[in-house]
């Protein structure tokens, strides 16, 4: 069975700093893999998605994501952090075999300081 | 967009009352949408995936019997949470997919506080 792994519960960056938020995955085959965000209390939006083809995704506000076949990775990216970024960040891998499903990894809670 | 109608954002009922919560696909079909549940700072555990027209499929764990889901309809799944108990409080969200095979679109969510 599919995993996800996000090693940090919380972080907090000051707005304009880089950011990087960690997911590892376990899957048998080619991943689908999935950056969703969550603002309290509401739905989750998709930031991007890795389906195959160029390892380095691009999504929705300015962010970025790179899948990492050999690490198992993909690591979620935005150079500069605007505090509107603040939330809960979900990483999730689909599971091709099983009608679609998608397990998510605990989550990432970003703080931001003005 | 797509866009999947979530209601009502939030309940409040008392223990041993049921719960409906509906979930509609405004301007797509939906063939399958899925109930997910979320604890407090937890992540989103998959309760059952819903077929139009079928039976839903529950994940290991979960009482079918307590979670009565309903996918009458191409742009309706309904979650029924019977009998409630305080332990059954939590965020419950569904999605639809509307693109594709993994292209969701989620709901904003039900936050169910049962006293």
């Amino acid at each position: 069975a599919q995993s996800v792994t996000q090693p940090d519960i919380h972080i907090t960056v000051s707005e304009g700093a880089s950011l990087e938020l960690r997911c590892n995955y376990s899957y048998g085959a080619t991943p689908y893999l999935f950056w969703y965000v969550q603002s309290p209390g509401q739905g989750l939006q998709l930031l991007l998605k890795y389906f195959s083809g160029d390892t380095l995704v691009q999504g929705i506000k300015g962010f970025e994501a790179e899948f990492k076949r050999s690490q198992s990775s993909f690591n979620l990216r935005k150079p500069s952090v605007h505090w509107s970024d603040a939330a809960e960040y979900f990483c999730a891998v689909g599971d091709t075999g099983t009608a679609s499903k998608l397990t998510f990894g605990t989550g990432t809670r970003l703080q931001v300081t003005l | 967009g797509a866009v999947v109608s979530q209601h009502p954002s939030w309940v409040i009922c008392k223990s041993g009352t049921s719960v409906k919560i509906e979930c509609r696909s405004l301007d797509f079909q939906a063939t399958t949408m899925f109930w997910y549940r979320q604890f407090p700072k937890q992540s989103l555990m998959l309760m059952a995936t819903s077929n139009e027209g079928s039976k839903a499929t529950y994940e290991q764990g979960v009482e079918k019997d307590k979670f009565l889901i309903n996918h009458a309809s191409l742009t309706l799944s309904t979650l029924t949470v019977t009998s409630a108990h305080p332990e059954d409080s939590s965020f419950y969200i569904c999605s639809a997919i509307t693109d594709g095979t993994f292209g969701y679109t989620f709901g904003s969510g039900t936050r169910l506080t049962v006293v």
